[in-house]
């Protein structure tokens, strides 16, 4: 089944160690994303790639790191999170882009709760 | 990217059309205009995309007038199952999306 994987889906954590969020599409899409949601502010996006090794920032990237060193993983590593971290993350992947007409596919999501 | 403005909520009823107008006066000669569905603590889900005229799929319709100013998706015969956020998204790149607050749509029995 062609899907977008992420793992954990929850997660609870304290504040200050690091961890990483898992996203792998078995697709073979060029394009790969993350995005936070949090009530009253949307999705907003944290960091895309257009390819391997190839990153860049999105609209809210303080306090996070990629790394798209295989088309397939796409992970998300907060370095030492904070409390205004906790939020609801999704990774996303597209075969071209916005201009696919199949548009990016989304995980199912990670809770993160840092405490 | 274009900014779009669409209602906040609608409500409506099992069996009707759910039409929702999503503005963008600023939009771009190259800007694409997809919408996207959103259940509860799960991701979007693509539903259409179009550039002008009329797009239609198994799930929706989309309308874009000859100007592109302004753009509806319409989901014909709704069901419960159709309660969800619905955004509307304009950009002329593969990469940056910006969803905004989307417009809640209820549907009831």
């Amino acid at each position: 089944e062609a899907q977008v994987t992420q793992n954990p889906r929850y997660l609870i954590t304290v504040t200050g160690k690091k961890l990483t969020v898992t996203c792998s599409q078995n697709m073979n899409h060029e394009y790969m994303s993350w995005y936070r949601q949090d009530p009253g502010l949307g999705l907003r996006q944290i960091y895309y790639s257009m390819n391997v090794e190839v990153t860049d920032k999105g609209d809210v990237p303080e306090g996070y790191k990629v790394s798209r060193k295989e088309k397939r993983n796409f992970p998300l590593i907060l370095e030492s999170p904070s409390p205004n971290q906790t939020s609801l993350y999704f990774c996303a992947s597209s075969l071209r882009g916005q201009q696919s007409n199949y548009g990016y596919t989304f995980g199912s999501g990670t809770r993160l709760t840092v405490v | 990217l274009a900014k779009t403005t669409q209602p906040i909520s609608m409500d409506s009823y099992e069996g009707q059309e759910v039409n929702i107008t999503c503005s963008h006066n600023n939009i771009a000669t190259n800007d694409y205009i997809t919408w996207y569905q959103q259940f509860p603590s799960q991701g979007p889900r693509f539903i259409i995309q179009g550039y002008k005229t009329k797009v239609t799929n198994e799930v929706a319709s989309l309308f874009i007038p000859a100007d592109r100013k302004s753009s509806t998706l319409s989901l014909p015969r709704v069901s419960l199952s159709d309660t969800a956020v619905y955004y509307c998204l304009v950009a002329n790149n593969d990469y940056k999306l910006s969803f905004g607050a989307g417009t809640t749509v209820t549907v009831r029995a």
